[in-house]
C-alpha cells in the first residue's frame, strides 16, 4: 500500500507543550502535505512541503521531510486546546494523480 | 461557490435502499475526489476526476458503488443495495489541478454522513 502511517495514532499533552507527530510513507513522492480534522468532518489544509524541500514552517507549524528515510514530522509548539483534532499527512506519488492520506494521529490538548 | 459543498449532511437508510450523495466543487476546480472515512479511522480513497480525463475508479470497493461528474462540474456517488458496512461519512474535495504549487491541495466539504440500518 501507498498510505502514510502516522505514529502515534493518539497524543495527549498540556496545553503550552510542543507536539510531534510523524508520518512514514512507501514510495517516491512529489509533495507531502499536513491536514487536520475537527468533528469527524470535513478536512482543512495546513502545509504542503515538496519532495526538493526539507522544513517548512507556518505560524506554530514546522514540518520537515527525510526523503531518504520516507518519513515526515509535524511539530506543533505552544500548543492551544483549540489545536486539539485530528491530523493527517497525505501523500502525492509521482506518476500519480490522487492524494494518500494516513490513518490520522489524534491530538488532545488539555487545558 | 466558496467552497465545497456536500448534500445531504447526513442521510440515514435501510439495507438494501440506493443512495445518492452530491457534490458541489469549487467553481473553476477541474479535480474532484471522493474518499470515505469510517469512525476513528483515516481516509479511504474512492474516486478521482480531472477535467476530461477518464475517472481513476481504483479505489471504488464493489460494483455497488459508481460516480459521475455531469459537466465538469456536480459529481454524484451512488451506493445501490447499501449494507451496514457501508455507514461512513463521505467526503468530497476539489482542487484546481493545474500545474503549480498549490494544485492538489485539496479543499475539502463538511462530509455526508451515511449510516445504514
Amino acid at each position: 500500500s501507498q498510505q502514510g502511517e502516522e505514529d502515534p495514532q493518539a497524543l495527549s499533552i498540556q496545553e503550552g507543550e510542543n507536539a510531534t507527530m510523524n508520518c512514514s510513507y512507501k514510495t517516491s513522492i512529489n509533495n507531502l502535505q499536513w491536514y487536520r480534522q475537527n468533528s469527524g468532518r470535513g478536512l482543512v489544509h495546513l502545509i504542503l512541503i515538496r519532495s526538493n524541500e526539507r522544513e517548512k514552517h507556518s505560524g506554530r507549524l514546522r514540518v520537515t521531510l527525510d526523503t531518504s528515510k520516507k518519513s515526515s514530522s509535524l511539530l506543533i509548539t505552544a500548543s492551544r486546546a483549540a489545536d486539539t483534532a485530528s491530523y493527517f499527512c497525505a501523500t502525492y506519488h509521482q506518476g500519480a494523480q490522487k492524494l494518500v492520506f494516513g490513518q490520522g494521529t489524534r491530538l488532545t490538548i488539555n487545558p | 461557490g466558496a467552497g465545497v459543498s456536500q448534500s445531504p449532511s447526513n442521510k440515514v437508510t435501510e439495507k438494501g435502499k440506493d443512495v445518492e450523495l452530491r457534490c458541489d466543487p469549487i467553481s473553476g476546480h477541474t479535480a474532484l475526489y471522493w474518499y470515505r472515512q469510517s469512525l476513528g479511522q483515516g481516509l479511504e480513497f474512492l474516486i478521482y476526476f480531472q477535467g476530461n480525463s477518464a475517472p481513476d475508479k481504483s479505489g471504488l470497493p464493489s460494483d455497488r458503488f459508481s460516480a459521475e461528474r455531469t459537466g465538469g462540474s456536480v459529481s454524484t456517488l451512488t451506493i445501490q443495495r447499501t449494507q451496514q458496512e457501508d455507514s461512513a461519512v463521505y467526503l468530497c474535495a476539489s482542487s484546481s489541478g493545474q500545474r503549480s504549487l498549490g494544485a492538489n491541495v485539496l479543499t475539502f466539504g463538511a462530509g455526508s454522513r451515511l449510516t445504514v440500518l
